[in-house]
């Protein structure tokens, strides 16, 4: 079956160190998203790649960084510029050019220990 | 700027009743998507259902409609014969079709299912 897969589920950080949050999709979508969810606060873009080889920033890029090497991954590494990186991280693909809405993954749980 | 708002941070149903959630946005886009999701507590997000602001008609899937008010700028969502499984956050989004599209999203909605 298609879909998105996320890993870790959860994920410790120790203070001062770069962690990397893996995104994988087999659904051939060439748009790819990631999210940043804190509580009462909604979902916020932190990074978003339509084709390969070229992403742009979201709302709240500061901290974060991402590669697209490959049309299936969208790898987000949270680096320790990210001052406050305890969150609900959430990966989402979708169709280039079509609204058909997008396709997340089961999200990864940071905390920092 | 384009805004999605969710004036109900919670809800509540009974069993078996409908419960309309609301929503509202500003787009100065004359086309464009509305979008409901579904976070249940393994906080997968998955698409309830979609409108295309051309379409006059309200989309529908099974026990779930929306009711689009384009002049209003209202989208809300009505859940029917509401089931335990229903209860989650809920969230309406936005994205315009133009070149640089991005989903625009509300704070979201909690609704829980009473027995």
């Amino acid at each position: 079956d298609g879909g998105i897969t996320q890993s870790p589920k959860y994920l410790f950080r120790k203070e001062g160190q770069n962690v990397t949050l893996s995104c994988e999709q087999n659904l051939n979508h060439d748009a790819m998203y990631w999210y940043r969810q804190d509580p009462g606060q909604g979902l916020r873009l932190i990074y978003y790649s339509q084709i390969v080889n070229d992403f742009q920033k979201g709302d709240i890029a500061e901290g974060y960084s991402v590669s697209r090497e490959k049309k299936e991954s969208f790898p987000l590494t949270v680096t320790s510029a990210q001052k406050n990186p305890t969150a609900f991280y959430l990966c989402a693909s979708g169709i280039r050019g079509r609204n058909y809405g997008y396709t997340f993954g089961s999200g990864t749980r940071l905390t920092v220990v | 700027a384009q805004t999605v708002t969710q004036s109900q941070p919670e809800m509540s149903v009974q069993e078996a009743e409908t419960v309309t959630l609301s929503c509202t946005y500003d787009t100065s886009e004359s086309d464009y998507y509305l979008f409901w999701y579904k976070q249940p507590p393994s906080r997968q997000m998955i698409l309830v259902i979609r409108q295309e602001a051309y379409k006059q008609q309200n989309a529908t899937e099974n026990r779930f409609s929306v009711n689009f008010q384009k002049a209003a700028k209202s989208f809300s969502l009505k859940i029917s014969d509401s089931q335990l499984g229903d209860a989650a956050m809920y969230f309406c989004a936005l994205i315009n079709a133009g070149n640089n599209r991005k989903l625009i999203w509300g704070l979201g909605t909690s609704l829980a299912v009473n027995p």
